[in-house]
């Protein structure tokens, strides 16, 4: 079965921290994509990467870096956490030009 | 106002209703998907659709380019679709970014 597996499913850190999430997807997919999701708001996408090494910024970048050194594994960071980064979010993956997506579990991240 | 519009925001149905989700978008799309979450819990791609209509299961998904509207219909609801259904689309030719609606949150009660 076809997977992206983000690596925690609950996190609480406090403001201020380093704090990283990291997805990685078995489909040898080229895309891959974070997503942050918001009550009221839907889903909003922060980074996303077309290939190794490379990335683009979304709709809501700041705050946010990303680090893809292989093609299986796409790291999300959070420079220094605040409150404000409290929310749920989601990996995902996709072929190259092609349309079908493929989603992560989520990872809720609560800062305190 | 928002490119993807969802209607209704929350739904109620008995078991065994007929279910409809309606989508509409304001720009040229290449694809649209009709996604699934269940509460507290990952996205599951459900359709993609560029015309015409899928069906799988109780699950059918249409699209008309010409109005801009998708819809996503359930037939013999049960309490375990109830989950938030989001509907979200490809625009521009690209496939690197989705817009999404704020999704249909669906209750169905035994």
């Amino acid at each position: 079965d076809v997977k992206v597996t983000q690596s925690s499913r609950y996190l609480v850190k406090r403001t201020g921290e380093k704090v990283f999430l990291e997805c990685v997807q078995d489909m040898d997919h080229e895309n891959m994509f974070w997503y942050r999701q918001d009550p009221g708001l839907g889903l909003r996408l922060i980074y996303f990467s077309y290939d190794v090494k490379m990335k683009e910024k979304g709709d809501i970048p700041e705050g946010y870096s990303v680090s893809r050194e292989k093609k299986e594994r796409f790291s999300l960071i959070l420079e220094s956490a605040s409150t404000n980064q409290t929310s749920m979010y989601l990996c995902a993956s996709s072929p190259h030009g092609a349309y079908g997506y493929t989603f992560g579990s989520g990872t809720r991240l609560t800062v305190v | 106002k928002n490119e993807v519009e969802q209607s209704p925001q929350n739904l109620t149905a008995q078991e065994g209703e007929f279910i409809t989700i309606n989508c509409s978008y304001s720009v040229g799309i290449s694809a649209l998907h009709w996604l699934q979450q269940h509460p507290g819990g990952g996205i599951v791609s459900l359709f993609m659709l560029s015309s015409g209509k899928k069906k799988h299961g109780r699950l059918i998904a249409t699209i008309n380019i010409q109005e801009k509207h998708s819809s996503l219909h359930i037939t013999a609801s049960h309490p375990r679709d109830s989950a938030v259904y989001i509907c979200a689309v490809n625009s521009g030719g690209s496939n690197y970014k989705l817009t999404f609606g704020k999704g249909t949150l669906l209750t169905v009660n035994p």
